[in-house]
């Protein structure tokens, strides 16, 4: 079975510093991978996505991630964090059985933004 | 285009009642899945559903259940409420092939006491 571990449950940063949210996930084949943020009182945002191809991606808002196959990890980053980036992110790894759509999602990190 | 609209916002119900929980997805969009999420448990899938035929299922019993409509549209179903059914619950649709991403609702904030 597919999993997915966050292993910072809460990171503050100033505003302008740079940000690493670190995933690492365990799945048998080859993963579709996601990173989602969610603000409070609502639903989750979809802020990136790996599915093949190119190990780094760009997202939304300035994000990007990098895939490591070797390390199991699809690491989130940032160069300069904005006050309104203080949320929780998400990162979830897709399994697809019986051609059906199913994310397993991390426990989440709360990120908190001083200004 | 419109997003994933779940209603109603906000729910609160009685031990032993059961609740129907609403979610219209997104023009196009054919599959629509259910997470619950919780501060203890964080989200869990409860099932997919994919031209009116569930094609995947979490682990969760039988009181929870689902439907989907020929326009796409869901429903979702929690019979006997339990306490620790209380939850926010996130109608999330997508094209439907298996890698497509979901797109999530703003969820439905279900209270029992």
């Amino acid at each position: 079975a597919q999993s997915v571990t966050q292993p910072d449950i809460h990171i503050t940063v100033s505003e302008g510093a740079s940000l690493e949210l670190r995933c690492n996930y365990s799945y048998g084949a080859t993963p579709y991978l996601f990173w989602y943020v969610q603000s409070p009182g609502q639903g989750l945002q979809l802020l990136l996505k790996y599915f093949s191809g190119d190990t780094l991606v760009q997202g939304i808002k300035g994000f990007e991630a990098e895939f490591k196959r070797s390390q199991s990890s699809f690491n989130l980053r940032k160069p300069s964090v904005h006050w309104s980036d203080a949320a929780e992110y998400f990162c979830a790894v897709g399994a697809f059985t019986g051609g059906g759509n199913k994310l397993t999602f991390g426990t989440g990190t709360q990120l908190k933004v001083e200004l | 285009k419109a997003g994933v609209t779940q209603t109603p916002r906000y729910l609160i119900k009685t031990r032993g009642q059961q609740v129907t929980l609403s979610c219209s997805p997104i023009s196009g969009h054919r599959s629509v899945s259910w997470y619950q999420q919780t501060p203890g448990q964080g989200l869990q899938f409860l099932f997919e559903y994919f031209s009116e035929t569930q094609r995947n299922k979490g682990n969760f019993p039988g009181r929870f259940s689902g439907r989907q409509f020929s326009n796409s549209r869901s429903e979702m179903n929690v019979s006997t409420l339990e306490l620790g059914d209380s939850a926010l619950y996130l109608c999330a649709s997508s094209m439907g092939p298996a890698n497509s991403p979901l797109h999530f609702g703003n969820g439905t904030r279900l209270t029992v006491t």
